[in-house]
């Protein structure tokens, strides 16, 4: 199957400074990628939907100034948490999407990265 | 409620057979998924099925899909330790973008 990377895939930083994670798609054009973010023991929330060239469609109750999300080429988007505190710290996972061709499209999910905000 | 649900917890022995559970809000889902998410790692695809469909089998794997009910289930024949992982149910939206949403997921235990 395709192959979807992530990095870094675990960072630590300080409170107050922001934080970049890159999701790229390796074998394949990603024209939508998506931005989860997973609790313990609950499911993987969805962050925010991106399609390449636009800007992102943010799901209610996450805020776009706080994780921006540039989706600039096909195989590339990133997620930037800026100003992190300790309550952003998490397991965050992107996933991606070739164009849609027909009925079924899966869906390609990267590693993950877990953000530790100190 | 979530949208979709399924137990935190499973915990059988090696060779048994596991049956894990979901149960979702979207009639018009026109997907459902079983993920599978080893420590550490993203989610894996495991298997799918389409929503007009009742069983689908592949290999070890057998999905059972009761839309009436709205009720998904995942059993894995003859269990084996490496199949120790959390289990995510999801169903695609038949609208909204297509969105894919998933349960909390179910830790597979398996005991030697």
């Amino acid at each position: 199957g395709a192959v979807v990377s992530q990095h870094p895939s675990r960072v630590i930083c300080k409170s107050g400074t922001s934080v970049k994670i890159e999701c790229r798609s390796l074998d394949f054009q990603a024209t939508t990628m998506f931005w989860y973010r997973q609790f313990p023991k609950k499911s993987l929330m969805l962050m925010a939907t991106s399609n390449e060239g636009s800007k992102a469609t943010y799901e209610q109750g996450v805020e776009k100034d706080k994780f921006l999300i540039n989706h600039a080429s096909l195989t590339l988007s990133t997620l930037t948490v800026t100003s992190a505190h300790p309550e952003d710290s998490s397991f965050y996972i992107c996933s991606a999407r070739e164009r849609v061709q027909g009925a079924y499209n899966e869906q390609f999910f990267g590693p993950g990265t877990r953000l530790t905000v100190l | 409620g979530e949208d979709v649900e399924q137990s935190l917890f499973l915990s059988v022995r090696e060779g048994d057979s596991s049956v894990i559970n979901c149960t979702y809000t979207d009639s018009s889902s026109t997907y459902l998924y079983w993920y599978k998410q080893e420590p550490g790692a993203g989610l894996q695809l495991l298997t799918y099925i389409f929503s007009n469909m009742d069983m689908k089998q592949d290999q070890r794997l057998t999905v059972l899909l009761n839309k009436k009910d709205k009720h998904l289930s995942l059993r894995i024949a003859d269990t084996q330790t490496g199949d120790s992982a959390i289990y995510f149910c999801a169903e695609k939206k038949s609208g909204g973008g297509f969105k894919t949403i998933f349960g909390a997921g179910t830790r597979l235990f398996v005991k030697a």
